[in-house]
């Protein structure tokens, strides 16, 4: 069973360009999540998807971010216009059920957004 | 709110020595409490968790166990190798979907 998949696993955009970012769940899996690691920070959340539904992106910055989870395909993190504050590692998560008492969200391995 | 506090890196050991990272918390209910590791230039790990009070997680020689007296997770390991090397991180869940964690504690094994 694949786990979560993500790319680009690194990628340079210029500032004033648009990043997007890729996230496929763990086969079976309904619930996504994003987090951002900002250089020598912890992990924050971001946004939570559902198939077609973001369910709270509480965690988003309001303004250039969005993201999407349709119904066929990966979930996608996208950042307009990025900024050097940008560069940072992007985390997707998945679950098989929204993370209840005890279970586990399963981490890709990060796309690393350098912003120049 | 929730949180996550752990202690301050680096930390830097020699080979075989002892390791404790100190990790708290604060939340209401119960939490779920949990310890990932990062090697460099990967993604996050699940190392070990523990979902109620007094249960002990293990996994790889690395423990920790669930203190509600004292809100503490504190990971342990008797002997620790290079290959630990790593930065760690504690987190918590409370149900509500948001995972806390703490800030990362980098951990520097010598030979």
């Amino acid at each position: 069973n694949a786990g979560v998949m993500q790319n680009p696993r690194h990628l340079v955009r210029r500032r004033g360009q648009e990043a997007r970012l890729r996230c496929s769940p763990m086969k079976g899996h309904s619930h996504v999540y994003w987090y951002r690691q900002l250089p020598e920070e912890g992990l924050k959340f971001m946004v939570y998807l559902q198939k077609e539904n973001i369910i709270d992106e509480s965690g988003m910055p309001k303004e250039r971010f969005s993201a999407e989870f349709p119904k066929e395909g990966p979930s996608i993190l996208r950042i307009q216009q990025v900024v050097r504050g940008d560069s940072a590692a992007y985390f997707c998560a998945s679950s098989p059920t929204e993370g209840g008492r005890g279970n586990t969200i399963y981490f890709g391995e990060g796309s690393w957004l350098t912003v120049v | 709110g929730n949180s996550v506090t752990q202690m301050e890196g680096p930390v830097t050991l020699s080979e075989e020595a002892f390791l404790t990272i100190n990790c708290t918390y604060t939340a209401t209910g119960y939490p779920s409490l949990f310890w990932y590791v990062q090697y460099p230039g990967e993604g996050l790990q699940l190392l070990l968790k523990a979902t109620k009070a007094d249960d002990k997680g293990s996994n790889k020689g690395f423990e920790a166990t669930y203190r509600k007296e004292t809100t503490s997770f504190h990971l342990e390991k008797g002997s620790v190798q290079v290959s630990d090397s790593a930065v760690y991180f504690c987190a918590l869940y409370s149900g509500t979907y948001k995972y806390i964690f703490g800030t990362g504690t980098r951990l520097k094994v010598l030979a």
